[in-house]
């Protein structure tokens, strides 16, 4: 079946860069997400980018695709403690298949 | 706009209790979806459903039934509550003819003892 893999933990001080990195296995999903979950809540989308894309960057955050390897990444600028949360990336259309999440812990 | 909204937001249940998770939205999104979450096991679908009295099965569907009867509400029902099925479980919904954001309520942490 279709799969999503990232890595399940990051740590960086504030004010670094934070890459997490995701691969897929659905070539045919139309959008790529990442999701933001904070302790206790639901997750809260953080930005997608669309399949015949390279590339979205939307303020701290860029989104890259390699569609060839199908490899996906997220980079997050300036890392704030407030960014310290579960990041997940997610494939598919209406149904979404999620990784397991890369639990992100910024120190100060 | 209330968005997603999940009711009980915590239940205890005891092994072969049954009970409803229910979850509504008002942006009138053609298609709801459940999921559970496990630690270390991210997200998984239970059950989806494509618009109103039309329903399918997800990854783990053993052990929850689904109905929907109207476009707004798509109740979770646990028949007969296994320890197994301790978890949190989000709803959530998407406009079909975008096919980009899901929106998601804010969980039901169910505890089965």
């Amino acid at each position: 079946g279709e799969d999503v893999e990232q890595s399940l933990f990051l740590s960086v001080r504030e004010g670094d860069s934070s890459v997490i990195n995701c691969t897929y296995t659905d070539s045919s999903s139309t959008y790529l997400y990442w999701y933001k979950q904070e302790p206790g809540a639901g997750l809260q989308l953080l930005t997608y980018i669309f399949s015949n894309m390279d590339m979205k960057q939307d303020q701290r955050l860029t989104v890259l695709l390699n569609k060839k390897d199908k490899h996906l990444s997220l980079r997050i600028a300036d890392t704030q403690t407030g960014d310290s949360a579960i990041y997940f990336c997610a494939q598919g259309g209406t149904a979404l298949i999620f990784g397991k999440g890369t639990t992100l812990s910024v120190s100060s | 706009n209330a968005g997603v909204t999940q009711t009980p937001k915590f239940q205890v249940l005891k092994t072969g209790q049954s009970m409803t998770l229910q979850c509504a939205q008002d942006m009138n999104h053609e298609y709801m979806s459940w999921y559970r979450q496990d630690p270390g096991m991210g997200l998984r679908l239970i059950h989806y459903s494509v618009g109103a009295g039309i329903t399918d099965q997800g990854e783990v569907p053993n052990g929850y039934n689904v109905s929907r009867s109207t476009t707004e509400d798509f109740p979770l029902r646990l028949l007969s509550a296994a320890p197994s099925q301790t978890s949190v479980y989000f709803c959530a919904s998407t406009a079909m003819t975008r096919g980009t954001e899901a929106f998601f309520g804010q969980g039901t942490r169910l505890t089965v003892v």
